[in-house]
């Protein structure tokens, strides 16, 4: 039982490029999510997935585009590369807890730097 | 979402406990108090969540004041693979499609 798995763990760009950033989970949960951190922050979310074929956008979803291709897998794409977009980026899913709340697991995050 | 306070940071000796504070003065009577800690360069790790009652686990304990206003996190032995930075965060209870609104968070270091 792996949890959350991301898909690089680095990765440099240069301004314009585009990449997909892949997670996967094999915990069975319904619900996955992409966050950003940047240096000092909090992290901020950028889009979720409450179930399988579904998608919404988070607070910062400017530059960014998600795919939840299968209820395991959920991938972040960076059409255009800018340099604000260098951050640490975290996939997370939710499960459930106790009957009443969820607790999310995160991924180990992928480090990306973008010139 | 109810906005919580933290101190920016906080240092703690190894083997002593561990208090961390969090203020929520505006909490809703539907709101619950999660915390989760973020230990350097890997994701965030749920701690502990309440209501109004104290609550305990194999990690930590969390008391809530009677107003639920404030909260204290406590990590009863604190050793030096806690360092970290522990994020309170206020909302309501977290479904299966909700977020979490992570603040700036205490950074705990535990020192020898």
């Amino acid at each position: 039982n792996a949890g959350v798995t991301q898909t690089p763990k680095f990765q440099v760009l240069k301004t314009g490029q585009s990449m997909t950033l892949q997670c996967a989970q094999d915990m069975n949960h319904n619900s996955m999510y992409w966050y950003r951190q940047d240096p000092g922050m909090g992290l901020r979310l950028i889009y979720y997935s409450a179930s399988e074929g579904t998608t919404d956008k988070g607070e910062v979803p400017n530059g960014y585009n998600v795919s939840r291709l299968n209820k395991r897998e959920f991938s972040l794409r960076l059409e255009s590369a800018a340099p604000s977009q260098t951050s640490v980026y975290f996939c997370a899913s939710s499960g459930r807890r106790d009957s009443w709340s969820y607790e999310q697991y995160f991924g180990p995050g992928t480090r990306l730097t973008v010139t | 979402d109810a906005k919580t306070t933290q101190p920016p940071s906080m240092d703690c000796a190894e083997g002593r406990a561990a208090n961390l504070p969090c203020n929520h003065s505006t909490i809703s009577g539907n709101e619950y108090v999660y915390w989760y800690r973020q230990i350097h360069s890997q994701g965030p790790q749920y701690i502990i969540h309440g209501l109004k009652n104290n609550e305990t686990n194999e990690m930590a304990s969390l008391i809530i004041t009677e107003d639920r206003k404030s909260s204290t996190l406590i990590l009863p032995h604190a050793t030096l693979r806690d360092t970290a930075v522990y994020y309170c965060i206020v909302r309501v209870a977290l479904g299966s499609q909700g977020n979490l609104i992570f603040g700036k968070g205490t950074k705990l270091s535990v020192k020898p």
